[in-house]
């Protein structure tokens, strides 16, 4: 069993609509949490970064994790074609700063924002 | 300001084949990593760097090298490349938040 789960999609939705992208994990021991955007043929690039349980928001999205259930999610609002993209949960033990800091990635939802 | 670079952006190898995968960044980031990228795998973390000079192992290095001679450069080498090598591969620098590559396409026939 991998220690990230994430719904490989392809998810489609129409414009404006609410996105909401999922990853459960199994590891306790996870405490900080990312979201990461990647558009086709580029590498990946941070959206949200996120400690322990609760809510964030910046601007359309927000992450929210609950450590409880091991689940985390990101809802993009008011979604719009250039939402179009990849979007890989990724979590890690330790904070981001300190070295020998890794992360365990999902696979990725491949989301598609239709006018 | 160019951020990280990875040289080249595509590659085809035949089996038994050697190659370099060059990795530079211009942000000063102590730590550097190489990923790579497969369908329905995600992103598996091959080897990584905390600093000139150092290397470890990730997630999953059979089959690859890695030097770090200088601060901004991270070297990724397959000496005898195999089909099982076929992917994407990415590499990344931080400090904080950690930026990515553009990507390196390797298929290895």
């Amino acid at each position: 069993q991998k220690e990230v789960e994430q719904d490989p999609g392809p998810l489609s939705v129409p414009e404006g609509a609410i996105v909401s992208l999922n990853c459960t994990y199994s590891n306790s021991a996870f405490q900080y949490f990312m979201w990461y955007r990647q558009y086709s043929r580029k590498g990946p690039e941070l959206l949200m970064y996120t400690y322990s349980s609760g809510n964030k928001e910046d601007g359309r999205f927000t992450a929210q994790v609950d450590k409880s259930s091991k689940y985390i999610s990101l809802f993009i609002r008011d979604s719009q074609p250039s939402d179009s993209a990849t979007y890989l949960c990724a979590m890690s033990g330790r904070p981001l700063t300190g070295g020998g800091n890794k992360l365990t990635f999902g696979t990725g939802t491949q989301l598609k924002v239709e006018l | 300001n160019a951020g990280v670079t990875q040289t080249p952006k595509f590659r085809v190898l035949k089996t038994g084949q050697s190659m370099t995968l060059l990795c530079a960044q211009d942000m000063n980031h102590e730590y550097m990593y190489w990923y790579r990228q497969d369908p329905g795998m995600g992103l598996r973390l091959i080897h990584y760097s905390v600093g000139e000079g150092t290397t470890a192992k990730g997630e999953v290095p059979d089959g690859y090298n890695v030097s770090r001679l200088k601060k901004q450069n991270f070297l990724l080498g397959l000496e005898s490349a195999a089909p099982s090598q076929t992917s994407v591969y990415f590499c990344a620098s931080r400090t904080q938040e950690t930026f990515f590559g553009q990507g390196t396409r390797l298929t290895v026939v």
